[in-house]
């Protein structure tokens, strides 16, 4: 239990629909991250909140749209995604946003789009 | 922006053998952590270490800022020290901007 929790943990959807992932940190964070690990490939950043505000978006392609509405929880809504969009996403969080503080996964939520 | 190489790709080992994994870095780090990602997917927190020497139980670690480079140590292996171990690193403020390396698949047999 590392104090950041993730659902669904495990989502199939089809390419016209929509659906949201949900992120919850217990920890009294103030930075939350979205991170893709796709087969064979180092995990990427997607985006980054820092005290509700987006201070980071990573070419990610508009089918993903993120939304803090506060430092506690963070959602990534997906809609007409692609089948190469099947990956791993992996919250995050951490205290600050200066990048020396300890980052703390959750246990990610497997994303399947057929 | 910094780059994270991992050595060695793939590790098997026997049940008690010791083993040591490898993290380079590109540039200066204010950030540098490994992880555990075990079957499901989760990555557990196994350091913070940006510089210095850490040792939690069979574990330690060491990362020589000046040299750019850190060391994971896993003594007594066991079966349950399995899986995907990731260095990553951030430089500069970048908020959380967390680089990962290819990670080092580790498989340990009984």
């Amino acid at each position: 239990e590392t104090g950041v929790t993730q659902t669904p943990r495990h989502l199939v959807m089809g390419m016209t629909n929509k659906k949201s992932l949900k992120c919850e940190q217990h920890l009294g964070h103030n930075a939350m991250y979205w991170y893709k690990q796709s087969a064979k490939k180092p995990l990427e950043l997607m985006f980054v909140y820092s005290l509700e505000e987006r201070v980071e978006n990573n070419s990610v392609p508009s089918r993903f749209s993120p939304e803090c509405p506060n430092s506690s929880h963070l959602f990534l809504h997906l809609h007409t995604l692609q089948p190469e969009d099947s990956a791993l996403y992996l919250c995050a969080s951490s205290q600050g946003g200066a990048g020396g503080d300890t980052i703390y996964f959750g246990e990610g939520s497997w994303l399947t789009v057929v | 922006g910094i780059q994270v190489e991992q050595s060695p790709p793939d590790l098997i080992l026997q049940e008690g053998a010791n083993s040591t994994l490898r993290c380079n870095f590109s540039d200066s780090v204010n950030n540098l952590q490994w992880f555990h990602q075990n079957p499901w997917g989760q990555l557990i927190n196994l350091f913070y270490i940006p510089s210095g020497t850490k040792q939690n139980g069979r574990l330690s670690a060491t990362t020589v800022a000046t040299e750019r480079y850190s060391l994971l140590y896993i003594s007594s292996s066991q079966t349950t020290d399995s899986g995907v171990y990731f260095c990553a690193a951030t430089g500069g403020t970048s908020y959380g901007k967390l680089t990962f390396g290819q990670g080092t698949i580790l498989t340990v047999h009984p």
